[in-house]
């Protein structure tokens, strides 16, 4: 059975930069069958898709983020990363990884990231 | 602000029926799949239904999906204590070159 877990530190301070990893078990990322996506979603309120990344590194990101996100894989440990930089209380969301093709189908429990002022 | 639009809750009573819609445009629904995604409090969403109307395995087929031009719609049967939870449509935009999810629905069982 897929699963993802999310990890990354529980506390980001504004201007600095976000950085999460998604850990895959259960199955392979190194797949032509899947993205690998990263959702979030601010406390109460709806899911923002952030970006997905393809095995083979090609990406695509929110336009409304892309300035600011860099997704990464790495295919020997099975996990792939988000960086968000330049953070504000805004970017305060659970961020959740997921892995799609056009839907997700299997999600993280997901991890909150406060941003502190 | 969603480009995918839905009610902010439905409500029935237990073993009725209730529908959620989802409004788009011919960017994300007119062009695309929809999925639904179900998320109870405090938990990870999850899949519902994918490419309209196809139930993932161990989803009950008192769950349906169905799409019609730029709207979509999501049918539970049988309403149960259980499935009060928040509701997501979801699709790809060919515009936006983004993947869209909508408002989200809360399903009250009265």
């Amino acid at each position: 059975q897929l699963q993802l877990q999310e990890s990354g530190p529980g506390l980001v301070k504004a201007s600095e930069t976000l950085s999460l990893s998604c850990t895959v078990s259960g199955g392979s990322i190194n797949t032509a069958s899947y993205y690998w996506g990263w959702i979030r979603q601010p406390p109460g309120k709806g899911l923002e898709w952030i970006g997905s990344i393809f095995y083979n590194g090609y990406t695509q990101y929110n336009p409304s983020l892309k300035s600011r996100v860099t997704m990464s894989i790495a295919t020997s440990k099975n996990q792939f990363s988000l960086k968000l930089t330049s953070v504000t209380a805004a970017d305060t969301a659970l961020y959740y990884c997921a892995r799609s093709t056009w839907y997700f189908d299997s999600w993280g429990q997901g991890t909150l990231v406060p941003v502190s002022s | 602000q969603s480009v995918l639009t839905q009610p902010p809750s439905v409500s029935a009573a237990p073993g009725q029926k209730v529908t959620i819609s989802c409004f788009g445009g011919s960017s994300n629904l007119g062009k695309n799949y929809v999925s639904w995604y179900q998320q109870f409090p405090g938990m990870a969403p999850k899949l519902l239904m994918y490419e309209n109307n196809k139930r993932p395995s161990g989803i009950p087929d008192r769950f349906s999906g169905s799409k019609s031009g730029t709207s979509a719609t999501l049918g539970i049967t049988g309403l149960q204590t259980g499935d009060e939870a928040d509701y997501y449509c979801g699709t790809w935009d060919s515009s936006l070159n983004n993947f869209v999810f909508g408002t989200g629905s809360k399903v009250t069982v009265l």
